[in-house]
């Protein structure tokens, strides 16, 4: 099965500033998924990101405050901007995997100050 | 708008029980269901369902899907310690290359010595 290599681990921001994630997997995607989950609640996705072309995102999420990128078949980025604690939530990346479902990246722990 | 709904939504109980999970759900466009446990940040895949009345069994857990009437269950038998954790089902839905996964909130599983 695929794996996903997600930096950073856990991170602690001071409201208004930005914070990029970023995952790399250890072979070629089609699509990545982004999704967030806040304290006590379960996966939301927030966006699927393919190989050049722009993000697609959920109902509830925007570019501007989500944006990301997706230069090549193995690498994508997550930036959450301009930052507030309603932000802290763990964030995930996924792959489709033929085998295992749906892999995810080891998650990123933010929380907002 | 799709639906996962999980019960119950926590679970204590003692080394050597079993345990019945609940899923059920209502999506347009229903591809398959998968159950994941996640023990920390990262989701780690269990099962995944496509086929109605098929039971799937890795050790101690097993699952199985009914197409008829939108539900599935995962069973874990013998439980141990090391079975605690919150156990997600998802649902994978959409058509072509639109589709996406569907959580539900998840089942708290405490499993005392």
């Amino acid at each position: 099965s695929a794996v996903i290599s997600q930096k950073p681990s856990r991170d602690i921001c001071q409201r208004g500033t930005s914070l990029t994630i970023q995952c790399q997997v250890d072979s070629q995607v089609t699509m990545m998924f982004w999704y967030r989950q806040q304290p006590g609640q379960s996966l939301t996705l927030i966006a699927t990101a393919n190989q050049g072309s722009e993000a697609t995102y959920e109902s509830g999420f925007v570019i501007d405050k989500f944006p990301i990128s997706r230069p090549n078949l193995t690498f994508s980025t997550l930036t959450v901007s301009n930052m507030s604690p309603e932000d802290s939530s763990i964030y995930l990346c996924s792959v489709e995997d033929i085998w295992d479902g749906y892999t995810f990246g080891s998650g990123t722990r933010l929380t907002v100050v | 708008e799709d639906k996962v709904v999980q019960s119950p939504l926590s679970l204590v109980v003692h080394e050597g029980d079993t345990v019945t999970l609940n899923c059920s759900y209502e999506v347009t466009n229903f591809r398959s269901l998968l159950w994941y446990k996640q023990e920390k940040k990262a989701p780690t895949f269990l099962f995944m369902l496509t086929s109605s009345g098929i039971e799937k069994k890795s050790g101690r857990l097993s699952s199985i899907l009914d197409k008829k009437e939108l539900f599935s269950i995962l069973n874990i038998t013998a439980t141990q310690t090391g079975d605690s954790a919150i156990y997600l089902c998802a649902v994978l839905n959409g058509g072509g290359s639109n589709y996406k996964l569907t959580f539900g909130k998840g089942t708290l599983l405490t499993v005392n010595p």
